[in-house]
């Protein structure tokens, strides 16, 4: 079965400074990569997701992720944090058939002035 | 283009209560789904309708929960009756198709507080 591993529970950066979140899965074939966002008190935005091809993928807010085979990752990241960026990452896998994604724990970022 | 709208916001019961919340997905999708997410972990699947047939509610505690949708478009999912486990935000999403990859769309969750 499918599976997702978000290893950080919490992540503080200061504004400015770079930020990668890392997530690993568990599947046989390549898998359908997504990250979200829930801001406070709101629903998950989809940020970016991968399929094939190009194993860096581009979102929006500026984020992007890169989809590591050998290392069954697919870590986010951004150049540089804005506090608006504070909210909470969830990572998930689809895989061939289900067609559901299964989410991992997630991944709360803070933004420290 | 409108969201996927859900009430109530909150809600707060005592536990053997029963709690509705209710669903409006994005117009012209299909699939629509709801899920449970306890504070501290991600979102995890109840049910998963296509039109207003069920694709998926092996993980839907039938004893306590049930869910409808009707004429395939506005959704129900009922609690009856709730325990204290079931606190929880229950998000609604929908999407255009159920294929592979499919991005889908989520409203801003209904809030269950069981006391």
């Amino acid at each position: 079965a499918q599976s997702v591993t978000q290893p950080d529970i919490h992540i503080t950066v200061s504004e400015g400074a770079s930020l990668e979140l890392r997530c690993n899965y568990s599947y046989g074939a390549t898998p359908y990569l997504f990250w979200y966002v829930q801001s406070p008190g709101q629903g998950l935005q989809l940020l970016l997701k991968y399929f094939s091809g190009d194993t860096l993928v581009q979102g929006i807010k500026g984020f992007e992720a890169e989809f590591k085979r050998s290392q069954s990752s697919f870590n986010l990241r951004k150049p540089s944090v804005h506090w608006s960026d504070a909210a909470e990452y969830f990572c998930a896998v689809e895989s061939g058939g289900s067609y559901i994604p299964t989410f991992g724990r997630g991944t709360s970022l803070i933004v420290h002035p | 283009e409108a969201g996927v709208a859900q009430s109530p916001r909150y809600k707060i019961i005592e536990k053997r209560q029963s709690v509705a919340f209710w669903c409006n997905p994005i117009s012209g999708h299909a699939t629509l789904y709801w899920y449970q997410q306890i504070l501290g972990q991600g979102p995890k699947l109840l049910i998963q309708f296509q039109n207003n047939g069920v694709v998926d509610d092996s993980q839907l505690p039938k004893d306590r929960f049930s869910a409808e949708r009707l004429k395939g478009v506005d959704s129900t999912l009922k609690i009856q009756p709730a325990k204290l486990e079931d606190s929880a935000v229950y998000l609604c999403a929908s999407s255009s198709n159920t294929g592979a990859g499919n991005t889908i769309y989520f409203g801003e969750g209904s809030w269950l507080t069981v006391v």
